[in-house]
């Protein structure tokens, strides 16, 4: 079974472009969360979906950031006219069942996409 | 609200000596706690939890970490330190109060170095 999986696993992109991140849950997951880690920094929750739906966003900066999980396909994080601020590393986590994003031990990590703005 | 403090940005050992890393957290509810340990361009890997049974708890890759009501704190530790065991280490707490969105709230992370 393979794990979750991200990609791309490292993204550049110059101010004002766009970066869209993606997730693949593993296989029998409908519950992602996206994390944000800023350089020296723990890892900040941002967004949580099922599919179809986003059940918690309160970690979404208000603009330019967006995430959807369809139907079919991967989850993406879509980040809009990038600005530096916004270089990090950004880690995908699927769930089983529907607790929440309080239960760490049943939220799978993937790699990690590391985005750099230039 | 919570908070997680991981005392230590980065800890040095030497090769089978003991490993102390420190955590210190604040909830206003009964809190469930969480090391995961993250290797270079590698995702997070859960070691263990303290969900309100044993103080005590037993992880993977021989460490353990005790939960101390009265300090606040869950330090993780191993007997004897590997070389496979350099990486970053992250202190995790959860709000157990039913409700609310406090969720899960990672310390800033504590870099073990192990010397040969």
């Amino acid at each position: 079974n393979a794990g979750v999986m991200q990609n791309p696993r490292h993204l550049v992109r110059r101010r004002g472009q766009e970066a869209r991140l993606r997730c693949s849950p593993m296989k029998g997951h409908s519950h992602v969360y996206w994390y944000r880690q800023l350089p020296e920094e723990g890892l900040k929750f941002m967004v949580y979906l099922q599919k179809e739906n986003i059940i918690d966003e309160s970690g979404m900066p208000k603009e330019r950031f967006s995430a959807e999980f369809p139907k079919e396909g991967p989850s993406i994080l879509r980040i809009q006219q990038v600005v530096r601020g916004d270089s990090a590393a950004y880690f995908c986590a699927s769930s089983p069942e529907a607790l929440g994003k309080r239960n760490a031990d049943t939220q799978y990590f993937g790699p990690g996409t590391r985005l750099t703005v230039l | 609200a919570q908070s997680v403090t991981q005392l230590d940005s980065h800890v040095s050992v030497s090769e089978g000596t003991p490993v102390l890393l420190r955590c210190n957290y604040s909830s206003s509810y009964s809190p469930s706690l969480f090391w995961y340990v993250q290797h270079p361009n590698k995702g997070l890997q859960l070691l263990l939890k303290y969900t309100s049974a044993a103080t005590l708890v037993k992880g993977i890759n021989g460490f353990e970490a005790e939960f101390k009501k009265s300090e606040t704190s869950f330090h993780l530790t191993k007997p004897s330190a590997h070389m496979s065991d350099a990486a970053e280490y992250f202190c995790v707490v959860a709000a157990n109060s039913g409700g609310g969105a406090d969720g899960l709230t990672f310390g800033k992370g504590t870099h073990l170095i192990i010397q040969p």
